[in-house]
């Protein structure tokens, strides 16, 4: 049981290129959330699927799109990556049942460090 | 809106000192509430949670309990380890937009033999 797995775990970027962080799950969850994490600011929500078929933005969706390939599978993708871009990104997911979903813990993939020059 | 605040770090302590991190919130209603740990080149874990008012998570020796009257969730072990260095993130997932976690800007802990 492998949890959540994110690839790469480390990528380099020249401004105006574009790359796809993928992300997985083997937890059968049915939500999966993109973040990113910048020094001083904790986490925050790019992202999130709260089910297979359905995306919707976070607190900073700009500069990115996702796309849920299937109850697995929750990518991020930068269209035109520029330097407020470099940050470390991380995958979640959550089983997501009910009305109580609020109580529910999210699991962290290991984490993307994006580095845009 | 939702909101976490975290007592500032970096924090350094001995071997077997006590350890408080503050953490307070705003949020409406009941939100849950959670600790992480980050160890250093890894994702984060959850450490602990509770998800109502006079709960207490507990958990490795960690403990936080969950205070309406003072939106608090601080994070307390009595005799830290060298291996509790980490960093530590208190977050609240609220009803509304419970679909997101809220985070605090995280204490960072160093733990002296």
């Amino acid at each position: 049981n492998a949890g959540v797995t994110q690839t790469p775990k480390f990528q380099v970027l020249k401004t105006g290129q574009s790359m796809t962080l993928q992300c997985a799950q083997d937890m059968n969850h049915n939500s999966m959330y993109w973040y990113r994490q910048d020094p001083g600011m904790g986490l925050r929500l790019i992202y999130y699927s709260a089910s297979e078929g359905t995306t919707d933005k976070g607190e900073v969706p700009n500069g990115y799109n996702v796309s849920r390939l299937n109850k697995r599978e929750f990518s991020l993708r930068l269209e035109s990556a520029a330097p407020s871009q470099t940050s470390v990104y991380f995958c979640a997911s959550s089983e997501a049942l009910g009305r109580a979903r609020y109580q529910e813990t999210q699991y962290f993939g290991p984490g993307t460090r994006l580095l845009v020059l | 809106g939702d909101s976490v605040t975290q007592m500032e770090g970096p924090v350094t302590l001995s071997e077997e000192a006590f350890l408080t991190i503050n953490c307070t919130y705003t949020a409406t209603g009941y939100p849950s509430l959670f600790w992480y740990v980050q160890y250093p080149g890894e994702g984060l874990q959850l450490l602990l949670k509770a998800t109502k008012a006079d709960d207490k998570g507990s958990n490795k020796g960690f403990e936080a309990t969950y205070r309406k009257e003072t939106t608090s969730f601080h994070l307390e072990k009595g005799s830290v380890q060298v291996s509790d260095s980490a960093v530590y993130f208190c977050a609240l997932r609220g009803l509304q937009g419970a679909q997101k976690l809220v985070f605090g800007q995280g204490t960072r802990l160093t733990i002296n033999p």
